[in-house]
């Protein structure tokens, strides 16, 4: 079955450094995602990405956030100036053409900023 | 966005069937009733998804009442492996791109 792939697993970063998530969504899919989650706490949404693009944002998507899908497989998440509360694990999602159709999610990159 | 209330946890024995409640009264004609699962220290599955009628998948079924004003996700035989968070999220498909919103969800615990 198709796969979101996510690296790396674990990132141990400083303060203030920047930190760059790699995604490979599934080949045909046309939608992306990244989402986080806070140990304990929900499943955030960040951002949507469609046609080379944001779609949407959420709130905690601010300027140290960006997203890039530079060469038509990898999608990434980057962070240019962490801070203790990016710790978090980050997923990435995708999903086809279907407007209803289900995300496929990744394994998620565990994020801890020291 | 239309809201989901689900009990906060649950427990089942091995190989029973659960059934998980979902309560949404304030649904509207356009949304669809998906349902997503998380496995421990893993990201988010999906599972099932359905508008009107009861849906089958090889993972689980989904009943959806007559209102649409609840629905429930079927695990007919629960494993060990079953034990996840299970989320139902409202995802309106007039809106295009509406994204997939988690609320807290039901914990389920398998006994074996």
């Amino acid at each position: 079955e198709p796969e979101v792939t996510q690296t790396p697993s674990h990132q141990v970063t400083q303060m203030g450094q920047e930190v760059i998530l790699r995604c490979v969504p599934i080949s045909n899919h046309l939608y992306f995602y990244w989402y986080r989650q806070i140990l304990g706490q929900k499943v955030e949404f960040l951002v949507s990405f469609y046609n080379n693009e944001i779609s949407e944002k959420s709130e905690i998507f601010d300027d140290q956030f960006s997203v890039e899908r530079p060469d038509g497989s990898n999608f990434t998440l980057k962070i240019r100036s962490t801070k203790l509360e990016d710790s978090a694990m980050y997923f990435c999602a995708s999903r086809g053409d279907r407007v209803v159709g289900g995300y496929t999610f990744g394994s998620g990159t565990r994020l801890t900023v020291v | 966005d239309a809201k989901t209330t689900q009990p906060n946890s649950m427990e089942s024995n091995e190989e029973e069937p659960v059934h998980l409640p979902c309560n949404h009264s304030t649904i509207s004609g356009t949304d669809y009733i998906h349902w997503y699962r998380q496995l421990p220290s893993q990201g988010p599955e999906y599972v099932i998804h359905g508008l009107t009628s009861n849906v089958n998948n090889r993972m689980a079924s989904l009943a959806i009442a007559e209102d649409r004003k609840s629905s429930t996700l079927i695990l007919h035989r629960a494993t060990l492996r079953d034990a996840a968070v299970y989320y139902c999220i409202l995802r309106d498909w007039a809106g295009g791109y509406q994204k997939v919103t988690f609320g807290t969800g039901t914990k389920l615990q398998v006994i074996p």
